[in-house]
Order: structure tokens, then sequence, then C-alpha cells
């Protein structure tokens, strides 16, 4: 089944305290990117990434880091997290580029106390 | 950062009416994407809108992009519970995917039976 897949779905952990959150798809896509989702301030884009190797910053990447060694795996990486952080992260990718359909994780909620 | 504008925010009405949707802009799209997303889940990918005056069909569904690509409507006939959910636009400006990709903060959607 294709699918894009996060871990960990749900995470409560406290301030200044490195974490990663994984996300894997199985459909040879090339782009990849990271979202948080807030109430009234909607999906804002974190990062993205056209290929191995290849990241961008999207809209709100302070605080943040990711990584593309391999072209399934996209992590994201908080290396001091700081309450600001707490929201509902996705991960999605596409085949192609972001002017193509995105396929969507099921979302990682992070607190951050 | 290209802005989306969505409205209305929060729309709830009856089993079997109409409605529409708006997502405005003040920049030119290369390609416009729409997404329902349900409470516990990723968007998911209804359509895309690529050319100008472009008018697509989803069963109850029809979605158009504006003639001058900085627009598009999602307008649902005889709306059904099952509509219910979050409709976000999705706007990308290179054509050629290199750039990220912003999302509208959203229509929550309620449809009563």
């Amino acid at each position: 089944e294709a699918q894009v897949t996060q871990n960990p779905r749900y995470l409560i952990t406290v301030t200044g305290k490195k974490l990663t959150v994984t996300c894997s798809q199985n459909m040879n896509h090339e782009y990849m990117s990271w979202y948080r989702q807030d109430p009234g301030l909607g999906l804002r884009q974190i990062y993205y990434s056209m290929n191995v190797e290849v990241t961008d910053k999207g809209d709100v990447p302070e605080g943040y880091k990711v990584s593309r060694k391999e072209k399934r795996n996209f992590p994201l990486i908080l290396e001091s997290p700081s309450p600001n952080q707490t929201s509902l992260y996705f991960c999605a990718s596409s085949f192609g580029g972001a002017y193509q359909p995105q396929h969507f994780g099921d979302g990682t909620r992070l607190s951050i106390l | 950062t290209q802005l989306l504008e969505q409205s209305p925010q929060f729309l709830s009405i009856q089993e079997g009416e109409n409605l529409t949707v708006y997502c405005n802009s003040s920049s030119v799209f290369s390609s416009l994407q729409w997404y329902r997303q349900e409470p516990g889940e990723g968007p998911v990918l209804l359509v895309t809108v690529v050319t100008g005056g472009e008018v697509k069909k989803l069963k109850r569904l029809t979605f158009q992009f504006g003639d001058a690509r900085k627009d598009s409507s999602l307008h649902i006939t005889a709306a059904q519970p099952g509509d219910t959910g979050l409709y976000l636009c999705a706007g990308e400006t290179s054509g050629g995917g290199a750039d990220g990709l912003t999302f509208g903060k959203g229509t929550h959607l309620i449809i009563q039976p």
C-alpha cells in the first residue's frame, strides 16, 4: 500500500530535549516536505526537499532542521524544542514537485512543555 | 510568501443545500490544488487546476480556476453529511515545482443531517 508513515504519532516532551520525527514514503517520490498546522494559522511549510541532498526552507524554518540522505526518508529534527513548537506536524511527498498531488502522512502531535 | 485567503472560515448548512467556498490571492499561481482534511488525518487531494478558466467536476463538487489564475472556487451541490471536513486550497507559483506550496487557512464545513 502506497503511504507516508510518520513516527511517533504523539509525543509529549520538555523544553530543550532534542527530538526527531521520522517520515518515510514507499512511492519513490522525489519531493518531500514538512508542515505544521496550528489553529487560526493553517498549514505552513517548514522545509521541503526536491531530491536527495537537496533541501530548502519553507515559510517557517526557524528552530527546525531536516536531512535527505535517502530518497524515502525525510526526518524533522528539533535540536532544542520550545513550547511555541507545540503543534500538529505533517509530512508529505509527491512525484516531481509542489505542483503534483501531495500525499500526506497522518500527522504527529507534538507537545513541548 | 504568497497569501491565499479562504472564505468563509466556517460554514454550517443543512443536508441538501448548495454552497460555494472561495480561495483568493493577489498572486498568480501556476497551479492550485484543493484538499479535504478530516479529523485525525492528513489532507487528501481532491483536484488540481492548472489552466485559467478551467472547470473540473468531481461528482457533486465543481472546482473553478479564475481566468487570471489568482482565485478559485469550490461549489458543492446537494451537500451531504459525508462532505463535512476542512477544505484547503494550496497554490504553487513556479510552474516547475521548485518552489514550496502555500496553503490557505481552510474552510471548516459542517453538513447537518
